[in-house]
């Protein structure tokens, strides 16, 4: 069945440092991608999401590029900041009627100063 | 604009009792409504998802239920928590479209 892998956390950065985590997914079909966010004590927030592969999507200085070949969707930012600690979800949109979202297991990101 | 509300935000309950959670949706007519699970230090688990009043599907067995009752409401029900119902309860919401928006989500602790 469709699934999505993540990096496993904690990952533990100092500011301004480079952030990548990744996350491959297996699929039937052409899925959409999406990274979600998660702020200490909040609900999820969309990041970023992609369609369709090559796409790259892109907020708040992340991005992800949907890479068929690999399937991947990595989340990358070259400057990681302390307001970025967070825990961040990789999904992806099964093919269908009701938009069903398959989640990664998440990853911590901490951002030290 | 489109807003989405849970309710309580925290609740505290002892195994055995009844659960009623509430989501409400403003500013959209007829959107798809989940509801999430996260176990601590988990994923996302999808329970229950909704595209019309009264139409529930159920992707978990469990001894949870969902209700639709208005086009923007949806409810999570239990008659009887467990311990291990307790977790971070997402509701969200989409157009039909892709995105889905969250929720701020209800943390409950059965004791």
């Amino acid at each position: 069945g469709d699934s999505v892998t993540q990096m496993e956390g904690p990952v533990t950065l100092s500011e301004e440092a480079f952030l990548t985590i990744n996350c491959t997914y297996t699929a039937t079909g052409y899925p959409s991608l999406f990274w979600y966010v998660q702020y200490p004590g909040e609900g999820l927030q969309l990041l970023l999401k992609a369609t369709k592969a090559d796409d790259k999507g892109s907020n708040k200085g992340f991005e992800a590029t949907y890479r068929k070949e690999t399937t991947s969707f990595h989340l990358e930012k070259g400057s990681v900041q302390v307001s970025d600690s967070a825990v961040y979800f990789c999904a992806l949109k099964v093919s269908g009627g009701y938009n069903k979202l398959i989640f990664g297991a998440g990853t911590r990101l901490a951002v030290h100063p | 604009s489109q807003t989405i509300h849970q309710w309580p935000a925290t609740l505290v309950q002892p195994v055995g009792s009844p659960l009623s959670l509430e989501c409400t949706v403003e500013g959209t007519s007829n959107p798809n409504l989940y509801w999430y699970r996260q176990a601590a230090g988990r994923g996302l688990q999808l329970l229950f998802y909704s595209v019309g009043i009264g139409q529930i599907s159920s992707e978990v067995p469990q001894n949870l239920s969902a209700s639709r009752p208005q086009d923007r409401q949806f409810i999570l029900s239990s008659k009887k928590l467990l311990l291990s119902d307790s977790g971070f309860y997402l509701c969200a919401w989409s157009s039909g479209l892709e995105t889905q928006y969250f929720g701020p989500g209800t943390r409950l602790l059965v004791l």
